[in-house]
């Protein structure tokens, strides 16, 4: 199965700052997925995203707030922008390896915005 | 995507067969059961799927009833590395169908 390498683990930010999360695969792979899991939460998809083409954003978010670049086949990078306190989640990219493995996910960066 | 319903929680002795229920009566017929679980401060991990047959990998056993509205995921000589929240999600084959995640059940294996 595919492996993610997902960073930073963990970030202490201050609010009104941006933080942009990176994602790296061992493998060519055609989506990205990024997900959202608040304190205590289940896992809620913000977009996916393709390579070429802009990411597509689930209802709630917007890429004001959460632009993500998809350069290549193998990386994406997720920005949590102007941040508040209310955007104190992790944050997990994931990809699809339904095939067999089901979807492999990142271990997840662990945002607290202060 | 159809609903699930899970337990919120339940226990299992270390070493016993871990048994979680998963209820999802509005299944379609193209829809897969897909089992996940997500141990502390980790990312989600797939375990096993299946769409009718009852299938069996190195991690764990999926029962299917006949009918599909319900399914049991079959852990069975639980250690504590099995402690997690498990998800039981119904969805379509593909990348094209995002999977929705319910509140799963946190299993907790006790020594």
């Amino acid at each position: 199965s595919a492996v993610i390498s997902q960073k930073p683990s963990r970030d202490i930010c201050q609010r009104g700052t941006s933080l942009t999360i990176q994602c790296q695969v061992d493998s060519q792979v055609t989506m990205m997925f990024w997900y959202r899991q608040q304190p205590g939460q289940s896992l809620t998809l913000i977009a996916t995203a393709n390579q070429g083409s802009e990411a597509t954003y689930e209802s709630g978010f917007v890429i004001d707030k959460f632009p993500i670049s998809r350069p290549n086949l193998t990386f994406s990078t997720l920005t949590v922008s102007n941040m508040s306190p209310e955007d104190s989640s992790i944050y997990l990219c994931s990809v699809d390896g339904r095939g067999v493995e089901g979807y492999t996910f990142g271990s997840g960066t662990r945002l607290t915005v202060v | 995507d159809a609903k699930t319903t899970q337990p919120p929680s339940m226990d299992c002795a270390e070493g016993r067969a871990a048994n979680l229920p998963c209820n999802h009566s509005t299944i379609s017929g193209n829809e897969y059961v897909y089992w996940y679980r997500q141990i502390h401060s980790q990312g989600p991990q797939y375990i096993i799927h299946g769409l009718k047959n009852n299938e069996t990998n190195e991690m764990a056993s999926l029962i299917i009833t006949e009918d599909r509205k319900s399914s049991t995921l079959i852990l069975p000589h639980a250690t504590l590395r099995d402690t997690a929240v498990y998800y039981c999600i119904a969805a379509p084959w593909g990348s094209n169908y995002q999977l929705i995640w319910g509140a799963g059940t946190k299993l907790i294996i006790k020594p």
